[in-house]
């Protein structure tokens, strides 16, 4: 069965640039959430879309931003990298919402090091 | 946050039962997610309570009870491939994310 696609597996920047993570969806799910996970820490969430309407935000700084296009694909995109951003970013989808009993499929993640 | 609380790590031996306890603030529960995350890799999904009482999949079973604001995972006849972190997510009212806890590593020893 076709799962939650991540690029890149990994991504090394440096302090003060730019990185864009994608991710695709399981087809037929409407619904993409991001996660940030640090070393030893639970996933904390960033931001969810819902046919492509930001549906819910979390703890995410104001130098990332994200969207879902019209494929249903999702893009986060990290301005000014700090040391600490440097986690894990998973992303997972759904069909409907967390309202429903659907659980959240993940990715296997974007390891990012900002050195 | 939820003030979603998990203890954080146990050893036990193959073929043994672990329980795994998870508790969460109440107002405006919508459901419980029970998550396997290997190091390094993806949450796998493995159960959902949303009713008060037991849910069995195969090994593992999951418990809740809404009004104590409490749930466990029972992990039985233990291998070794179920060393992993355990994490309890909270679906909330109103919102549209599942708020984990910060997970359970669970170790297998021969």
């Amino acid at each position: 069965a076709a799962g939650v696609i991540q690029s890149p597996r990994h991504l090394i920047k440096e302090k003060r640039e730019t990185a864009t993570l994608k991710c695709y969806p399981i087809p037929r799910h409407d619904t993409v959430y991001w996660y940030q996970q640090g070393p030893g820490q639970d996933p904390q969430f960033l931001i969810s879309f819902y046919e492509k309407m930001q549906s819910d935000k979390g703890s995410i700084p104001d130098r990332f931003s994200a969207q879902q296009f019209s494929d249903y694909h999702s893009e986060l995109n990290m301005s000014s990298l700090e040391l600490g951003d440097s986690a894990l970013y998973f992303c997972a989808s759904s069909s409907g919402s967390t309202g429903g009993n659907s659980p959240l499929h993940f990715g296997n993640g974007t390891r990012l090091t900002v050195t | 946050g939820q003030n979603i609380d998990q203890p954080t790590e146990m050893t036990a031996t193959e073929g043994a039962i672990v329980q795994i306890n998870c508790t969460y603030q109440t107002s405006g529960f919508n459901g419980l997610f029970w998550y396997q995350q290997h190091a390094g890799e993806a949450p796998t999904f493995l159960s959902y309570n949303v009713l008060d009482g037991l849910e069995e999949k195969g090994r593992f079973s999951s418990f809740l009870s809404r009004s104590k604001g409490y749930s466990y995972l029972l992990l039985k006849e233990l291998q070794m491939k179920d060393s992993a972190s355990y994490l309890c997510a909270v679906s909330y009212y109103g919102n549209n994310r599942l708020a984990f806890g910060k997970g359970n590593q669970v170790v297998v020893i021969p």
